[in-house]
């Protein structure tokens, strides 16, 4: 086990709506990276927190946003909701921003947007 | 072209084979290199990191050739449980975004 958990763990919602997903990151890591998963691809980086700021970002647009707290977990918002939306989001817990080391992924939000 | 590309596959093979996967990444400044593993429905799992000298951790092999810009997997005796996506991911030094390919789809026969 990695110690990374999000919830919920399944959720369905409806287009227009909006969604907050959650994540804890594993003791001792200070950076929490989303990713989104669709059917059949890789993840695909949405943004990174170090230290309750957001440490990049990738090519989502801005209803995709997010937080993280002082104990390091975090949130993902995304906004007005679309049925492209649906997917796999996966959280990653790391230190050193991973870049070095690895990340460890909690075992994701199925988010099916109708 | 994409950034990391792999081939999906599927590889199907018989249990007690070797199979290699290759994966070739465009961003000559990327410094750390990962393979991880995805059963079906799952999370991605760290399998190894990728040395420059390559590495290997039992079964498995790394190897990075930076000059042609391709990492390696190789699996010897491959086991039932070895099923699985792999997905290769390269990311620059420093900075925070991993990148992943589509993933290569092993499925080992009995």
């Amino acid at each position: 086990e990695t110690g990374v958990t999000q919830s919920p763990t399944h959720l369905i919602k409806t287009r227009g709506q909006q969604v907050t997903l959650r994540c804890s990151s594993q003791s001792g890591h200070n950076t929490v990276s989303w990713y989104q998963q669709a059917l059949g691809q890789g993840p695909q980086f949405i943004f990174q927190y170090y230290r309750e700021e957001e440490n990049g970002r990738g090519n989502f647009p801005p209803r995709f946003s997010g937080l993280q707290f002082p104990n390091y977990s975090s949130e993902l918002n995304v906004n007005a909701l679309e049925l492209d939306d649906s997917a796999l989001y996966l959280c990653a817990s790391s230190s050193q921003q991973g870049a070095r080391v690895g990340a460890f992924f909690g075992q994701g939000t199925r988010l099916t947007v109708v | 072209r994409k950034e990391v590309e792999q081939d999906p596959g599927p590889f199907n093979v018989p249990e007690g084979a070797t199979v290699a996967f290759n994966c070739t990444y465009s961003n000559s400044a990327s410094q750390s290199f990962f393979w991880y593993r995805q059963d079906c429905r799952k999370e991605p799992k760290l399998l190894m990191s990728v040395y420059s000298s390559g590495n290997e951790d039992g079964r498995f092999t790394a190897q990075l050739n930076r000059a042609s810009q391709y990492i390696s997997l190789l699996i010897r005796d491959s086991k039932l449980s070895d099923s699985a996506t792999y997905l290769c991911v390269v990311a620059t030094s420093g900075t925070y975004k991993y990148i992943f390919g589509t993933g290569t789809r092993l499925k080992v026969l009995a």
